[in-house]
């Protein structure tokens, strides 16, 4: 059962626009949803979150948004740049006495010259 | 601070040979976790641990054993090599809000 899904493997989006990447989740009880980068051979970093009470946060170039009655979130990036091109994970953590970190699947994002 | 640590960054193992997957954070946080991404997939958590001498399961537990000894430590250990646990391995960290990872462990098991 895949409590956090990112339903569109690929994205592919010309330099200067906007990339939107999507993530559902199952699970009503997360506390707080996050966004990370990933590169080849690397581990994942860390970008942006949202606790469940808020439903836009933003730092510089991104910005997430949370629709809790959709349980849907999303990550915006603008202006889209070529060092953005990665693979993006969201998560969900758990309700604090569980702790758990669960991860969607993955969106490949390609930023073009 | 060195942040999350892995050893190795590399392994080949045998079927049926066992090994432990290292890994130490220094930032003193109480949450760690053990994940495997394969091949175009996402991060699957095996293992995680909410503070010393606690662990509990993840998503894909078998085949895998934790301990939490110590708030530094949070070693995985593969008892019967299978093919199937082919991946690579990336442990993590957590105080509060996000999660720090290692740089990860490729595992092949031929």
């Amino acid at each position: 059962d895949q409590q956090v899904k990112q339903n569109s493997p690929s994205l592919s989006v010309q330099e200067g626009r906007i990339s939107i990447l999507n993530c559902d989740y199952t699970n009503s009880m997360f506390d707080y949803f996050l966004w990370y980068k990933k590169y080849p051979a690397e581990g994942p970093t860390f970008l942006i979150s949202i606790s469940s009470i808020k439903d836009k946060n933003e730092d510089g170039r991104f910005t997430v948004f949370l629709n809790k009655s959709a349980k849907h979130l999303s990550l915006h990036i603008v202006p889209s740049q070529p060092g953005d091109s990665a693979v993006y994970f969201c998560a969900a953590v758990g309700s604090s006495n569980t702790g758990k970190l669960i991860f969607g699947q993955g969106t490949t994002l390609q930023v073009k010259p | 601070n060195a942040g999350v640590t892995q050893t190795p960054k590399f392994r080949i193992l045998k079927i049926g040979q066992s090994m432990t997957l290292q890994c130490a954070q220094d930032m003193n946080h109480n949450y760690m976790y053990w994940y495997r991404q394969d091949p175009g997939m996402g991060l699957k958590l095996i293992y995680y641990s909410v503070g010393a001498g606690i662990t509990d399961k993840g998503e894909v537990p078998n085949g895998y054993n934790v301990s939490r000894s110590t708030t530094e430590d949070f070693p995985l250990r593969l008892e019967l090599a299978a093919p199937s646990q082919t991946s690579v391995y990336f442990c993590a960290s957590r105080a509060d809000t996000e999660a720090f990872f290692g740089q990860g462990t490729r595992l092949t098991v031929v």
